[in-house]
């Protein structure tokens, strides 16, 4: 059975710093792209981050350039998102996703982060 | 990197068929056929009911069917049924810059 486990959401205050986890488990998380997706409270679906499966090519929406790093660690099945600078508006619940062709065909249950002073 | 336009709201009795639409540009939806539709249930992930335009993925029932025409996509509901009530997003490839583009959202009503 395909899972995708988030972990490390939290309270945290303007410009502090958070990271995420991913734990995958039920295929052969090497072969396949991941993203990033979060979802603000009462709000739709925004896609943040992308990571091919070899970590050689990254994509990031303009919310999010040069403040979140996305990466994985194929060895251990784990997908991650450093969130630094956080603001108000990044509040939402992250979901960590998994790609076949050009959609999200899995999706995590959600870690949510809440950046309020 | 602006959303797609779905409609706020549908709603049907039970055995109807809705329509949400998805409206794009040439630079998302109207360029190419990787539009996918996720159906969320409250404090549920999403799920995804239709992949590149009209794909149903194995479990997904038959009265979910997609289309696309231009700079624009539906998803078609046939036979409302009362599990259906919820939340529905259109998702578009939009090329090697944005990647990919959410709609705004649609709510499905059952009456």
């Amino acid at each position: 059975e395909v899972q995708l486990v988030e972990s490390g959401g939290d309270l945290v205050q303007p410009g502090g710093s958070l990271r995420l986890s991913c734990a995958a488990s039920g295929f052969t998380f090497s072969t396949y792209k991941m993203h990033w997706v979060r979802q603000a409270p009462g709000k739709g679906l925004e896609w943040i981050a992308y990571i091919y499966i070899t970590g050689t090519v990254i994509h990031y929406a303009d919310a999010v350039k040069g403040r979140f790093t996305i990466s994985r660690d194929n060895a251990k099945n784990s997908l991650y998102l450093q969130m630094n600078s956080l603001r108000v508006e990044d509040t939402a619940v992250y979901y960590c996703v998994r790609e076949t062709v050009c959609d999200f065909d899995f999706w995590g249950q959600g870690t949510l982060v809440t950046v309020s002073s | 990197q602006s959303a797609l336009t779905q409609p706020r709201s549908v709603s049907g009795s039970p055995g109807q068929s809705v329509t949400i639409s998805c409206t794009g540009t040439s630079s998302d939806v109207g360029g190419y056929n990787y539009v996918s539709w996720y159906q969320q249930h409250p404090g549920q992930a999403p799920k995804l009911i239709i992949s590149e335009v009209n794909k149903r993925p194995s479990g997904v029932p038959d009265r979910f069917s997609g289309s696309k025409f231009g700079n624009a996509a539906s998803l078609t509901i046939s036979g409302l049924q009362a599990e259906d009530e919820g939340d529905y997003f259109c998702c578009s490839y939009a090329g090697s810059d944005r990647l990919y583009v959410f709609g705004t959202g649609t709510i499905v009503t059952v009456l």
